[in-house]
C-alpha cells in the first residue's frame, strides 16, 4: 500500500484566497482525522471521520474551516478566507479501527501570506 | 481530560550511546493505547512503539522498548545504539477509544540530536 496520500505537499497563497487540502488515506480504513502542527500549539486535532461521516469537529478553529469526506478514499479540508495564523503543517492520517495505529501522511505546508 | 507531558524540550545522546525519554499522562481511564512517534526532518510522523495499557509486559522494538508504569502514569522510551538517523522529535501520545472515541492526545515533543 502507498500510505496515507496527501497533496499538495506545499502550499503557498495570499490572505483571503480558498484553500484546499486532499487526502487518500490506506484503502481499508475506518478512521481518517485531520491535524494541524504550529510550533505554539503542537499537534492538533481539527476533525475525524469514522466510515465517512464526521464524528466530532470541535477541533475547527471556525467556520472558515470545512472537511469533507465524500467517499472511503478521499477527504478534503478547505480554508476560506484564508488568513496569515493559518500558516502551518496540515497532516491527514488514517486507523484501520480504535485500536490505535495512526499512519500519517507527509503532511501540506501551508504559508498564507 | 487526558493531557500527556514530556518535560523534555531537547535532549542529544553520543552515536551508538543509550538516551531516555520520558513522558507522563494523566487520565481517569483503566483501558488505553500509548504511543511514541518519531518525526524526523522530513516531516513524515512514523510510529516507533505503541503499548496496551493492559499489559503488564513493556513493548519492544528493534532498539526501542517503553518503561511503561501504570500506577505512576509515565511512559518512557529508550533508544539503545543511538544512530544518527535516530535525530528527530520524538511524540507521545495516548489514545482511549472507549471514552474518548479514537481521539489521540500528543505530548508537546522532545527533540533528540544523535551527535557523531
Amino acid at each position: 500500500d502507498a500510505g496515507v496520500i496527501q497533496s499538495p505537499r506545499h502550499e503557498v497563497t495570499e490572505m483571503g484566497q480558498e484553500v484546499t487540502l486532499r487526502c487518500k488515506p490506506i484503502s481499508g480504513h475506518d478512521y481518517l482525522f485531520w491535524y494541524r502542527q504550529t510550533m505554539m500549539r503542537g499537534l492538533e486535532l481539527l476533525i475525524y471521520f469514522n466510515n465517512n461521516v464526521p464524528i466530532d469537529d470541535s477541533g475547527m478553529p471556525e467556520d472558515r474551516f470545512s472537511a469533507k469526506m465524500p467517499n472511503a478514499s478521499f477527504s478534503t479540508l478547505k480554508i476560506q478566507p484564508s488568513e496569515p495564523r493559518d500558516s502551518a503543517v496540515y497532516f491527514c492520517a488514517s486507523s484501520l479501527d480504535t485500536r490505535g495505529k495512526l499512519f500519517f501522511g507527509s503532511g501540506t505546508q501551508l504559508s498564507v501570506l | 481530560a487526558q493531557t500527556v507531558t514530556q518535560s523534555q524540550p531537547e535532549m542529544s545522546v553520543q552515536e551508538a550511546e543509550t538516551v531516555t525519554l520520558s513522558c507522563t499522562y494523566d487520565t481517569s481511564e483503566n483501558n488505553y493505547y500509548l504511543f511514541w512517534y518519531k518525526q524526523p526532518p522530513s516531516r513524515q510522523m512514523i510510529l516507533v512503539i505503541r503499548q496496551e495499557a493492559y499489559k503488564q509486559q513493556n513493548a519492544t522494538e528493534n532498539r526501542f522498548s517503553v518503561n511503561f508504569q501504570k500506577a505512576a502514569k509515565s511512559f518512557s522510551l529508550k533508544i539503545s545504539d543511538s544512530q544518527l538517523g535516530d535525530t528527530a522529535m520524538y511524540f507521545c501520545a495516548f489514545m482511549a477509544p472507549w471514552n474518548t472515541g479514537n481521539q489521540f492526545y500528543f505530548g508537546t515533543g522532545t527533540s533528540l540530536t544523535v551527535i557523531p
